[in-house]
C-alpha cells in the first residue's frame, strides 16, 4: 500500500509569513499533484509534477518533487488570508493495485491571519 | 463547461438503512472516481469507473458498491450503513488518454455530505 505522509498537519500563521508544507512517501510515484480545498467545496487542482527535481511556480506558491520521486513540498511566500484551506498532495502509480488510483495524503489545514 | 455535479448536497440516514449518491462528470469525461473524506482532512479512494467498467476499488467493504452509466453518470451505493460511514463523499471526473501515465489531473464536485445516526 503506497501511503503519503503532509506536515504539518495544522498550520496557522500571521498574514505575510512563509510557510512550507512537506508531502513524503517510502514509495515512487509518477507524478503528484497538489490540491487545494476550501469549507463545502471539492478540491481543486494547483499543479502537477511529473520530473524529479521539478520546480513550478504559481504566484507566490512553489512547488517541488524530489529527486527521487519520493517526496514533494509546497512553499507559500508571504500568505495571504485568501490562503486559507486545506492543502492535499496526491501521487500517481500507474502499475500494480494502484492502477489508475489517486492516493492521498492526509491533508493540511492552513489558516492565515489577517 | 458545467462541473462535476453530485446529488444530494446532504443525505441522513439511519444506521442499517442504504444509500444512493450520484455523480455526473464533466462532458466529455469517461472516468469517474469516488472518494471518502472523514473529518474534513485527507481523501480515501473507494472505486474507479472508466467506460462503463469498474477498473479498481479501495480498502472498502463490499457493502459499497457503485455503477457507470452508458452516459457517464454514476452511483455510489452503500448498503446497511453503519455510523461511521458519516462522511463528505466525493466524486471526480477526468479523460483517461491512451498512452499516457494517468497523471490527468481530477475534477471533483462539492461533495454529497452523508450522516449516518
Amino acid at each position: 500500500t503506497q501511503l503519503l505522509e503532509q506536515s504539518p498537519q495544522f498550520l496557522s500563521i500571521q498574514e505575510g509569513e512563509n510557510l512550507t508544507v512537506y508531502c513524503n512517501s517510502s514509495s515512487v510515484f509518477s507524478s503528484l499533484q497538489w490540491y487545494r480545498q476550501e469549507p463545502g467545496e471539492g478540491p481543486v487542482l494547483l499543479v502537477t509534477v511529473v520530473t524529479g527535481g521539478e520546480v513550478k511556480k504559481l504566484k507566490r506558491l512553489t512547488f517541488q518533487f524530489g529527486d527521487a520521486r519520493k517526496d514533494s513540498s509546497l512553499h507559500i511566500t508571504a500568505a495571504q488570508p485568501g490562503d486559507t484551506g486545506l492543502y492535499l498532495c496526491a501521487g500517481t502509480n500507474a502499475g500494480g493495485t494502484s492502477y489508475g488510483k489517486l492516493t492521498f495524503g492526509q491533508g493540511t489545514i492552513l489558516t492565515v491571519h489577517p | 463547461e458545467a462541473g462535476v455535479t453530485q446529488s444530494p448536497t446532504h443525505l441522513i440516514k439511519t444506521r442499517g438503512q442504504q444509500a444512493t449518491l450520484r455523480c455526473s462528470p464533466i462532458s466529455g469525461h469517461t472516468s469517474v472516481y469516488w472518494y471518502q473524506q472523514a473529518l474534513g482532512l485527507g481523501l480515501q479512494f473507494l472505486l474507479w469507473y472508466d467506460e462503463g467498467e469498474e477498473r479498481n476499488r479501495g480498502n472498502f467493504p463490499p457493502r459499497f458498491s457503485g455503477r457507470q452509466f452508458p452516459n457517464y453518470s454514476s452511483e455510489l451505493n452503500v448498503n446497511a450503513l453503519e455510523l461511521e460511514d458519516s462522511a463528505l463523499y466525493l466524486c471526480a471526473s477526468t479523460r483517461i488518454r491512451e498512452g499516457s501515465s494517468y497523471n490527468s489531473p481530477l475534477h471533483f464536485g462539492n461533495g454529497t455530505r452523508l450522516t449516518v445516526t
